[in-house]
């Protein structure tokens, strides 16, 4: 099945370090997702991108989508201890509605 | 709080058992999806019900099955269970089934198979 293929898989930095992190396909897509996961939780939408080379932002949080519809990119500014989680890339596959996941970058701060 | 939620919240049980996950959707949302989260797979999406009617599936195995009621909830039924079932499954909703609609997810159902 499709893939999202994520990187890096892990990033250990101090507090108020910026993080960079991206997702890759090998088909394109039309819409670049990416959400946050904390321990015991369930993932949550951070920002949906829905245009090819669209710049997006969250607070410290930046998500481009990739001008070949192949990538995204995420960064985070000046991080901080509640960052810490793990970050999917996702979008709708298929035409439909159903989600592929990447497997995540996991993400921690220290203070 | 998404405003979605699946109960029970974790589950034990032994191999070849059936067990019954419940959600409920977010209110006034009628499309829910399913989600297996396993370390080695990542997050898969299972099946999708929109408003009472399966609309698309995805790596579910037969030996699972879901449906969603009047009332907009959902189960999910995993039966004859394995160890390579352990998993968190996590249930997620949005109002109508399109691309750009945000899946708003649940806590998930924590299931380990003994």
């Amino acid at each position: 099945g499709q893939q999202l293929n994520q990187s890096p898989q892990s990033m250990f930095i101090q507090e108020g370090e910026d993080v960079s992190m991206n997702c890759t396909s090998s088909s394109i897509f039309n819409t670049w997702l990416w959400y946050k996961q904390d321990p015991g939780e369930g993932p949550v939408l951070l920002i949906a991108l829905y245009k090819a080379g669209e710049l997006t932002s969250n607070g410290r949080l930046t998500a481009q989508f990739g001008i070949t519809r192949k990538d995204s990119f995420l960064n985070i500014s000046a991080s901080i201890p509640s960052d810490v989680g793990i970050y999917f890339c996702a979008g709708p596959w298929g035409g439909s509605e159903k989600l592929v996941f990447g497997k995540g970058t996991k993400l921690t701060v220290n203070p | 709080d998404s405003g979605v939620t699946q109960t029970p919240k974790h589950l034990i049980t032994a191999t070849g058992q059936r067990v019954t996950l419940r959600c409920s959707p977010r209110s006034g949302d009628l499309s829910v999806y399913w989600y297996q989260q396993s370390l080695d797979q990542g997050l898969q999406f299972l099946i999708q019900y929109y408003n009472g009617e399966e609309r698309a599936k995805g790596n579910i195995l037969e030996r699972f099955s879901a449906q969603q009621f009047p009332d907009l909830h959902s189960e999910l039924n995993l039966s004859s269970l394995e160890l390579g079932d352990s998993a968190l499954y996590f249930c997620a909703s949005s109002h109508k089934p399109r691309r750009e609609e945000t899946q708003y997810f649940g806590p998930g159902t924590r299931l380990l198979v003994l």
